[in-house]
């Protein structure tokens, strides 16, 4: 059974700092993929990774994929209040059904 | 493209009656459509899966028989919550496959009381 883990869950940074999210994921997967959901909301697209030492990135949001060490960070770099958001990685079981991580609480005070 | 009507946005219903919830592709054929159930602050989970003319798949620990899932065209998906109770209370999202990739609906707060 894929399990899917991220951590940290919950993140309170500063404007302007960098952080990483991880994403672990158990069994082998050709695809990952990150989401963004604003509370009330659903789930906006980030990147979708599908190759071993794929690296995407949008504005601030830096994404990579190690599919050797089943791994997937998604960086951001000089945090800025809108980014605030809980980030989801899921991961393709097969079948196109995707299994998600726990989620990442995001916050990022002025 | 791949704009995706998910309706209704939010429903309060009394506890026992039905509440239908439709998933809509409005510039695509989605030959796949799979249904999420989100509690408040926890994951996504998967529901079930559905092509278009069969029967739904559904996940382990998910019953069928009240929540009902019709797939009848490319373009329409439905989710029936029969019977709801307070615990059926969530967010219910579709994701929908299309020639490009897949795209998710809008999501629908359900609140039984």
């Amino acid at each position: 059974e894929l399990k899917v883990e991220q951590n940290p869950l919950f993140l309170s940074m500063q404007e302007g700092k960098n952080y990483t999210i991880y994403c672990n994921y158990s069994t082998t997967s050709d695809r990952l993929y990150w989401y963004r959901q604003d509370p009330g909301k659903s789930l906006e697209s980030l990147f979708v990774l599908l190759s071993n030492g794929a690296v995407k990135q949008e504005g601030r949001l830096m994404a990579s994929l190690d599919t050797k060490a089943r791994l997937s960070t998604l960086h951001i770099t000089a945090a800025v209040h809108d980014l605030s958001a809980t980030y989801f990685c899921a991961v393709d079981q097969g079948a196109q059904k995707l299994v998600f991580g726990q989620g990442t609480r995001l916050t990022i005070n002025p | 493209g791949a704009v995706v009507s998910q309706h209704p946005s939010w429903v309060i219903c009394k506890s026992g009656t039905s509440v239908k919830i439709e998933c809509r592709s409005l510039d695509f054929q989605a030959t796949t459509m799979f249904w999420y159930r989100q509690f408040p602050k926890q994951s996504l989970m998967l529901m079930a899966t559905s092509n278009e003319g069969s029967k739904a798949t559904y996940e382990q620990g998910v019953e069928k028989d009240k929540f009902l899932i019709n797939h009848a065209s490319l373009t329409l998906s439905t989710l029936t919550v029969t019977s709801a109770h307070p615990e059926d209370s969530s967010f219910y999202i579709c994701r929908l496959k299309w020639v490009f990739g897949y795209t998710f609906g809008s999501g629908t707060r359900l609140t039984v009381v």
